[in-house]
């Protein structure tokens, strides 16, 4: 079946401005989890989703992001007033349920803020 | 915050030759995740092992856990040059996967 999907794969925004990166997960996965990935290092892990509600938001940096994921499927996440510190890959991962399985990652989107 | 270091940062080889990275992580694992990087992209996922699995094979790899030491091993034996990549373990902890900063693994034809 099909992997995880991202969109956009690249998206370069003007400081200031509003963005929305989308996932598709694996049909059937009932968690969903978005990380951040700065150049040279280690995804660092933002929010989880199982199903509808967000089981664990603390890695969110801070209330100029958000994400949501209101039938329990695609998710997007959105960042408000975007700052060039906010430039990363954002990967999507999902799994059948949180815990203990496999977590499989979309290809990412490349944020860049100018 | 980063979960733990992988030690080597880089590591450079001949094809054929065995490549061993390691993993160190820091509090309470449910399970611990190998992942392989292309270029600064999507995840590939490898090999997932659960907390009360000493060890675990798929084809050329080799995964071993110590919960004692909180530490992992990756073993990839008759390494390619299309082996030639990130790889990055995570530890699942409520959910949710903290990972290292990673090895590159670079083989040589």
């Amino acid at each position: 079946g099909a992997g995880v999907s991202q969109t956009p794969s690249n998206k370069v925004t003007e400081k200031g401005k509003y963005v929305e990166l989308r996932c598709d997960p694996i049909s059937g996965h009932t968690a969903l989890y978005w990380y951040r990935q700065s150049l040279g290092q280690g995804p660092e892990f933002l929010i989880y989703f199982q199903g509808t509600g967000a089981a664990d938001d603390s890695g969110l940096p801070n209330d100029r992001f958000f994400a949501v994921r209101p039938e329990g499927s695609v998710s997007t996440l959105k960042i408000q007033r975007t700052e060039r510190g906010d430039s990363a890959v954002y990967l999507c991962a999902s799994s059948l349920r949180a815990g203990g399985n496999e977590q499989y990652f979309g290809p990412g989107t490349r944020l860049t803020v100018t | 915050s980063q979960q733990g270091e992988e030690d080597p940062q880089a590591l450079s080889i001949q094809e054929g030759e065995n490549a061993t990275m390691n993993c160190s992580y820091k509090t309470s694992i449910n399970n611990l995740q190998w992942y392989r990087q292309n270029s600064g992209r999507g995840l590939v996922h490898l090999i997932l092992i659960r907390s009360n699995e000493r060890e675990k094979h798929s084809g050329r790899l080799r995964v071993t856990l110590d919960t004692s030491k909180k530490s992992s091993s990756l073993l990839i034996t008759a390494s390619r040059a299309a082996d030639t990549a990130s790889y990055f373990c995570g530890g699942t902890s409520y959910g949710k996967l903290t990972f290292g900063q990673g090895t590159i693994l670079t083989v040589h034809p």
